[in-house]
């Protein structure tokens, strides 16, 4: 089954430490998307990337970095820089931008600082 | 920057009822999507209306545009238990990789 993959579903993190959330497509999607979402609160785009070895930064881009070197993977490493890191993290792709056509979303990563 | 705005921010009702959440947006879209996730879960795609069209169906699910009052809306018909979720909207007004999200509208839906 064609799907988005992260992982770890939870992952606890010690101040002053980098984490990487893992996110893999197997939907040949060029698209694919990092947002945070808060308690209550709606999506926020952290970056994004629309081919292979490029990317955008989105809102709220400060204390986290990414990578695209394969089609098929995106992750996002969460720095010692981003200070209030506790957050729910989505993965998204879409075979062209995400207005025109719908994403399809990972289960999610929830990172808890301790 | 939070262009869609759902409302109500929650709404409980019995099986069996509709349920009508509303969105609406400050500047011009081409399309509008509306989005359901489920507790702790990622988000499932719905329904993608574009600028020109004023109502889509798909199954038990109605959306309405209404671009001169900047408002969209989703109808669930005959609502059952596995309806209980968050419902977002989102808009391209930004871009065609960066949409706008609201911050939803939790449905709970009463057996």
């Amino acid at each position: 089954d064609g799907g988005i993959t992260q992982s770890p579903k939870y992952l606890f993190r010690k101040e002053g430490q980098n984490v990487t959330l893992s996110c893999e497509q197997n939907l040949n999607h060029d698209a694919m998307y990092w947002y945070r979402q808060d308690p209550g609160q709606g999506l926020r785009l952290i970056y994004y990337s629309q081919i292979v070895n490029d990317f955008q930064k989105g809102d709220i881009a400060e204390g986290y970095s990414v990578s695209r070197e394969k089609k098929e993977s995106f992750p996002l490493t969460v720095t010692s820089a981003q200070k209030n890191p506790t957050a729910f993290y989505l993965c998204a792709s879409s075979s062209q931008g995400q207005g025109t056509i719908p994403m399809t979303f990972g289960s999610g990563t929830r990172l808890t600082v301790v | 920057s939070q262009q869609g705005e759902e409302d109500p921010q929650a709404l409980s009702i019995q099986e069996g009822e509709n349920a009508t959440m509303n969105c609406s947006y400050k500047t011009s879209i081409n399309n509008l999507q509306w989005y359901r996730q489920n507790s702790g879960r990622g988000l499932v795609h719905l329904i993608l209306i574009r600028s020109n069209e004023r109502e889509k169906h798909s199954g038990r699910l109605r959306v309405t545009l209404d671009t001169s009052k900047k408002s969209s809306s989703l109808l669930i018909t005959a609502s059952r238990a596995a309806d209980t979720a968050s419902y977002f909207c989102a808009t391209d007004a930004n871009s065609n990789y960066q949409l706008i999200w609201g911050a939803g509208t939790k449905l709970i839906i009463k057996p």
